[in-house]
């Protein structure tokens, strides 16, 4: 069935270091990939998404790259601030149904 | 603007009580709504959907029933609450339900503790 895996459930960064947090997928559908963030005490929001293979796509400092070769929509940035510090979900658009990863918590010290 | 709006904001609860949850989006007509259930630190699991009034259909189950009595709101409710209801209750909408674009809007989630 479809899936999405997050491998690293907590990632502790020093401000200003480069961060890639994991999303891989399994999908029968043509994939749609999402990622969310969370910060603490409130609702999730959409981070950053696309369907287009090969082609980076950017938000707010943030970027992520579909690789449907290798099933993966990893995000990264390349200097983390201490206002990353939240919970990241990747999320796979399933038919009608939006399937979440596990989430991974960014936790960036001064 | 849209706006989606929750209350309560939390919800302290002894098991066995009755519990209900409401959501009101304003600023989009016939949206799709969501109910999904978080445990602390943890994934969102889809619990509800709804396309149209009246209608609801269930993803998993979980001792939970929601109903979509107006085009802008949607409820989630128990007769009787389980310790296993305790977590963050975040209703969403969307508005391109069955399409692979399909993007959430969440509220600001309701937090649930049961005693």
């Amino acid at each position: 069935g479809d899936s999405v895996t997050q491998t690293e459930g907590l990632v502790t960064l020093t401000k200003g270091l480069p961060v890639m947090l994991n999303c891989t997928y399994q999908t029968t559908y043509s994939p749609f990939l999402f990622w969310y963030v969370q910060h603490l005490n409130e609702a999730p929001k959409l981070l950053l998404k696309s369907s287009t293979d090969n082609k980076r796509t950017e938000h707010q400092g943030f970027y992520a790259t579909l690789h449907k070769s290798s099933s993966s929509f990893h995000l990264q940035k390349s200097s983390v601030q201490l206002s990353d510090s939240a919970l990241y979900f990747c999320a796979l658009n399933s038919g009608t149904y939006q399937r979440f990863g596990t989430g991974t918590k960014l936790q960036v010290v001064p | 603007a849209q706006t989606i709006h929750q209350w309560p904001v939390a919800e302290i609860k002894a098991v066995g009580s009755p519990l209900s949850l409401g959501c009101t989006i304003k600023g989009k007509s016939s949206p799709n709504l969501y109910w999904y259930w978080q445990a602390t630190g943890g994934t969102l699991q889809q619990l509800f959907y709804s396309i149209t009034v009246g209608q609801v259909e269930s993803v998993v189950q979980l001792n939970l029933s929601a109903s979509r009595p107006k085009d802008d709101q949607f409820i989630l409710s128990t007769e009787k609450l389980l310790l296993s209801h305790s977590g963050f209750y975040l209703c969403a909408w969307s508005l391109d339900w069955g399409t692979s674009a399909e993007t959430l809007y969440f509220g600001s989630g309701t937090r649930l503790t049961v005693l």
